[in-house]
């Protein structure tokens, strides 16, 4: 079965830092990676996904994630954090299992804060 | 909606009843998730649908928990007898057959007194 491991719980950065934030998966495969983000009291977005091909991945929001099968990490980045970019964000592993059966895992997530 | 729908957003209940949960796929998304969310828990996997196929309810915490689907669509999570720890915010998602990006609704959070 799949899993999903963000070791951070908590992330805080100033604005206008750097932002990297670890995921990592156990498949038996190669997955589909989902990175979600959720601001306060509102339901997931997408902010982007891998499934084959090249290994950085842009998503929306300045957001970008690089899969590195050796090290079965899909960690997100971005340059340059904005307030607005303070919320919680969960890396998801979406795998066939039997059947019909597509399982989408999600980690425990990390809360991102963001100081002026 | 072009969105995934769920109702209530908000349900406050007495510990010991039931209460069900709605949410409305996208039209002609087949498969549908319910996830809970508790604080610092993650999202929690409690049932899946898709199509006509015999659903998944490997998630779900205890016989209390029960979720149908009628006619590919709507679908209603229900929770008998609620307990404190059900108090959580329910999150409902559906994804279209070929697709594998799932769409979240705002959830539903339930808080039981």
């Amino acid at each position: 079965a799949q899993s999903v491991t963000q070791p951070d719980i908590h992330i805080t950065v100033s604005e206008g830092a750097s932002l990297e934030l670890r995921c990592n998966y156990s498949y038996g495969a190669t997955p589909y990676l989902f990175w979600y983000v959720q601001s306060p009291g509102q339901g997931l977005q997408l902010l982007l996904k891998y499934f084959s091909g090249d290994t950085l991945v842009q998503g929306i929001k300045g957001f970008e994630a690089e899969f590195k099968r050796s090290q079965s990490s899909f960690n997100l980045r971005k340059p340059s954090v904005h307030w607005s970019d303070a919320a919680e964000y969960f890396c998801a592993v979406g795998a066939l299992g039997g059947g019909s059966n597509y399982k989408l895992t999600f980690g425990k997530g990390t809360l991102l804060t963001v100081n002026p | 909606g072009a969105g995934v729908s769920q109702s209530p957003s908000n349900k406050v209940t007495e510990k010991g009843k039931d209460v069900e949960l709605r949410c409305d796929p996208i039209s002609g998304h087949t498969a549908l998730y319910w996830y809970r969310q508790s604080l610092g828990q993650g999202l929690e996997f409690l049932i899946y649908f898709q199509g006509n196929s015999a659903p998944d309810k490997s998630g779900l915490p205890s016989d209390r928990f029960s979720a149908e689907r009628t006619g590919g669509s709507v679908s209603t999570l229900t929770i008998q007898r609620t307990q404190q720890e059900d108090s959580a915010v329910y999150l409902c998602a559906s994804r279209p057959v070929q697709g594998t990006e799932a769409f979240f609704g705002q959830g539903t959070r339930l808080t039981v007194v």
